[in-house]
């Protein structure tokens, strides 16, 4: 079945040092992919998308690029701030998984000033 | 508008008591799901309510667990004989018809069993 594999946390960076969360996924198909953040104490919510091989989202200074060859969709930011200290999630939408998001195990970031 | 809402915030309970969680999704939003966080875990879906259809159970971990959705509005999951293994964060998504995959989250009921 479909799986998504996250990088293990926590992240701990120092401010406005560039950020990568790598990701990895099983599908079967070409399925769309997310990146979800949970800030403390808040809901989780959509950060950006990908829905088809080679498409970039972007959102908040993040950004992450849908690879079919390497099965990845990293999530990237080349400056963080202290305000991104937050969990990340990484999920996907497949052909296997119908109206399901299969999740990732999230990744914790921690930023200091 | 309001976003998706959920109560309590916070439940603690005893081993072996029943609680009812309940969710409030965005308005005009058909889809509805449950889905559970343990401590450093991903989520775990639970439950799965699309308009007037029957629901997606498959997630659901023992009969202890079941969830109603009155109206198509309104949900309420309910767990009899708690036990510790429960304790956990109970969320719940709503999403419109079209965009099934962008789902909006409530902030949770952190349910502790005792």
């Amino acid at each position: 079945g479909d799986s998504v594999t996250q990088m293990e946390g926590p992240v701990t960076l120092s401010e406005e040092a560039f950020l990568t969360i790598n990701c990895t996924y099983t599908a079967t198909g070409y399925p769309s992919l997310f990146w979800y953040v949970q800030y403390p104490g808040e809901g989780l919510q959509l950060l950006l998308k990908a829905t088809k091989a080679d498409d970039k989202g972007s959102n908040k200074g993040f950004e992450a690029t849908y690879r079919k060859e390497t099965t990845s969709f990293h999530l990237e930011k080349g400056s963080v701030q202290v305000s991104d200290s937050a969990v990340y999630f990484c999920a996907l939408n497949g052909m296997d998984s119908n109206y399901q998001l299969i999740w990732g195990a999230g990744t914790k970031l921690i930023i200091k000033p | 508008g309001a976003g998706v809402s959920q109560s309590p915030s916070n439940k603690v309970t005893e081993k072996g008591k029943d609680v009812e969680l309940r969710c409030d999704p965005i308005s005009g939003h058909t889809a509805l799901y449950w889905y559970r966080q343990s401590l450093g875990q991903g989520l775990e879906f639970l439950i799965y309510f699309q308009g007037n259809s029957a629901p997606d159970k498959s997630g659901l971990p023992s009969d202890r667990f079941s969830a109603e959705r009155t109206g198509g509005s309104v949900s309420t999951l309910t767990i009899q004989r708690t036990q510790q293994e429960d304790s956990a964060v109970y969320l719940c998504a709503s999403s419109s018809p079209s965009l099934t995959y962008e789902q909006y989250f409530g902030p949770g009921t952190r349910l502790t069993v005792t």
